[in-house]
Order: C-alpha cells, then sequence, then structure tokens
C-alpha cells in the first residue's frame, strides 16, 4: 500500500545549521507531496507542496523536490532558526483524492 | 475569522461515556475529515466526507460516528469511550485536487 517514511527524530541543531529531513514514499499513483509543520501546543500547518515530479515546494526559507527516480522529498533549510523548533510531516496523496497519508513525523529542536 | 475551527480544544471525560466533537469550516470546501493522532504523534485518516456523502471509513470502530448536516460541517460522536480512544483529533478541510487539507487546531480527548 502507500507509505510514508521520514527520518527519526529528535534532529537537534543549533542556530543557523543546515537542516536536512529525508522523507522518502511509496505509492501506487502519481502522489502530490507535502510537508506539514506542528508547532508545539498547535495544529498542523501546510509547509509547502509539489505536485509533479521535479517540482521544487518552498515556503519560509524551506525547500524540497519531488524526486520520482528516488521516491523522495527531502526537506531542507539553509539556516535554521530557535523558531524552526517543531515536529514535521512528510505526506502524501493520491491524485483526486487528497486523504492524505503520513509519516511518522519529525521532531526539530533548535539551540541558541 | 478561523478557516477551520473545531470544539472544544479539551475534553476529558470518563470511560463509558459519549461524547462529541464538533468541526466548521468556512472555507467552501467540499471535503472533509477527522484524523487521529496519537501519543506519539502519528497522524491517520479516520473518515472523509464529500458534500455530506461519506467517502473513506477507514476502519474505526462502531462507536465513532460521523455526521455532516451540511458541507460545511462535520461533526464526530463517540459512543463508550475507551482509553485508547485518548488522542488529539484533527478535522481538516480541502477542495479535492486543489493540493493540501486545512487543519484544525485539534481536540485533546483524554478518557480517564
Amino acid at each position: 500500500g502507500d507509505s510514508v517514511t521520514q527520518m527519526e527524530g529528535p534532529v537537534t541543531l543549533s542556530e543557523e545549521a543546515f537542516l536536512t529531513i529525508n522523507c522518502t514514499y511509496t505509492a501506487t499513483g502519481y502522489p502530490s507531496l507535502f510537508w506539514y509543520v506542528q508547532y508545539p501546543g498547535e495544529g498542523l500547518q501546510l509547509l509547502l507542496k509539489a505536485t509533479k515530479a521535479d517540482d521544487k515546494g518552498s515556503n519560509k526559507g524551506f525547500e524540497a523536490t519531488y524526486r520520482k527516480e528516488t521516491t523522495s522529498f527531502h526537506l531542507e533549510k539553509g539556516s535554521v532558526q530557535v523558531s524552526d523548533s517543531a515536529v514535521y510531516f512528510c505526506a502524501l496523496s493520491i491524485y483526486n483524492t487528497d486523504k492524505l497519508i503520513f509519516g511518522t513525523g519529525t521532531r526539530l529542536q533548535v539551540f541558541p | 475569522d478561523t478557516a477551520v475551527s473545531q470544539t472544544p480544544k479539551y475534553l476529558v471525560t470518563q470511560m463509558g461515556n459519549d461524547k462529541s466533537i464538533k468541526c466548521e469550516q468556512n472555507l467552501g470546501h467540499d471535503t472533509m475529515y477527522w484524523y487521529k493522532q496519537d501519543s506519539k504523534k502519528f497522524l491517520k485518516i479516520m473518515f472523509s466526507y464529500n458534500n455530506k456523502e461519506l467517502i473513506i471509513n477507514e476502519t474505526v470502530p462502531n462507536r465513532f460516528s460521523p455526521k455532516s448536516p451540511d458541507k460545511a460541517h462535520l461533526n464526530l460522536h463517540i459512543n463508550s469511550l475507551e482509553l485508547g480512544d485518548s488522542a488529539v483529533y484533527f478535522c481538516a478541510s480541502s477542495t479535492p485536487g486543489a493540493g493540501g487539507s486545512t487543519f484544525g487546531s485539534g481536540t485533546r480527548l483524554t478518557v480517564v
């Protein structure tokens, strides 16, 4: 079945460090790919998305590129801030369903 | 002008009780969802409604009964609550194919 695999956390970084959170997927169709972020005590917010191969999603300094050949959608940021501390979820949806299948989430902790 | 709002935010109740969580969206979306987030932060879809019609039921116990009086509302009623029902429940909405869902801020249910 369709699934998403994320690297386990927590990821602990100093402020201004480079961030990568790995995400790979398995899907029978042609999925759209998403990164959602959950700040402490809050709901999920859509961070970025990509709907077809080679698309790059970007928002707030975060980027992820839809790589069909490696079935990956890794999240990157060049310089993290303390305010980026949150749980990040990679997710997919199959065209026309919009049902989201989530990875297990990766907690990011950024220290000053 | 909250896009997806759910009430209550917190719900503490005893085993065996019946409780409801309400959700409303003002985005004009056609589809609404309930997701469950367990204590390990794992998110899984429970139900999906499109224009008041149930389209996804992910093997959820019969004690859980969603109700959609109109396409802007999707409520979740839970009968005979069990300890294992303790979780955060998220409502979400989307327009199919638009890419991504908008989530509410969650309802933390604690069964004691």
